[in-house]
């Protein structure tokens, strides 16, 4: 079955760094886009970035272009997000979600049919 | 960016009773529409895509419509384990991808 599983959240200072790693299994990760989805505390869920199957395309929210990364190693079938210069404002539970549409489909569309238990991010002095 | 807003914020219904939740867009989506559900400590799990399509395991119960700026999800009889948040999410256009901000179900 399909498994993705998240970690590396913490607590960390304002302007500091962090990466999340999201471990997958159950399917040919390589086939799929990934996405990283985020929920602040008892708020709305909020999309935060898309990689392609092979890396070849990667889009981000406007709240946090210029400062996360998303990436992937197929061989590890693990999706990662740095994410540096942290803010108050990036305090929430991060999601890793897979693409409902995989490469025979033709591209990712942002439609979220797996998704992780999420990881905690806490940004604070 | 396409903005999404869900009506009501709440909805109180009894077991058994038909819940309607709207989502509206501020420009068309054409059928790029999805719902997911939300319950306490959990992640979303999606229910709804292309409008209407129901997802892998859902219910019957559970049903969506609409096309261009105006969606609705159905659930024709609440059972205990529907009451939760459900959000509508577009997918028309990278990027980016934009959620409503949710209605919750609760018990009437």
């Amino acid at each position: 079955q399909v498994q993705l599983v998240e970690s590396g959240g913490g607590v960390v200072q304002p302007g500091r760094s962090l990466r999340l790693s999201c471990a997958a299994s159950g399917f040919t990760f390589s086939s799929y886009g990934m996405h990283w989805v985020r929920q602040a505390p008892g708020k709305g869920l909020e999309w935060v970035a898309v990689i392609w199957y092979d890396g070849s395309n990667k889009y981000y929210a406007d709240s946090v272009k210029g400062r996360f990364t998303i990436s992937r190693d197929n061989s590890k079938n693990t999706l990662y997000l740095q994410m540096n210069s942290l803010r108050a404002e990036d305090t929430a539970v991060y999601y890793c979600a897979r693409d409902l549409y995989d490469f025979w489909s033709g591209y990712p569309r942002g439609v979220f049919d797996y998704w992780g238990q999420g990881t905690l991010v806490t940004v604070s002095s | 960016e396409i903005v999404m807003t869900q009506s009501p914020a709440t909805l109180s219904v009894s077991p058994g009773e038909r819940a309607t939740l709207s989502c509206r867009a501020s420009q068309s989506v054409s059928s790029n529409l999805a719902w997911y559900q939300q319950k306490p400590g959990q992640a979303p799990r999606l229910l709804i895509y292309g409008a209407s399509t129901r997802a892998t395991g859902i219910p019957a119960r559970f049903s969506g419509s609409g096309s261009g700026t105006e969606f609705t999800l159905t659930i024709s009889s609440l059972q205990s384990e529907d009451f939760a948040v459900y959000y509508c999410q577009q997918y028309n256009n990278w990027p980016p991808r934009t959620f409503g901000q949710g209605t919750k179900v609760e018990i009437k």
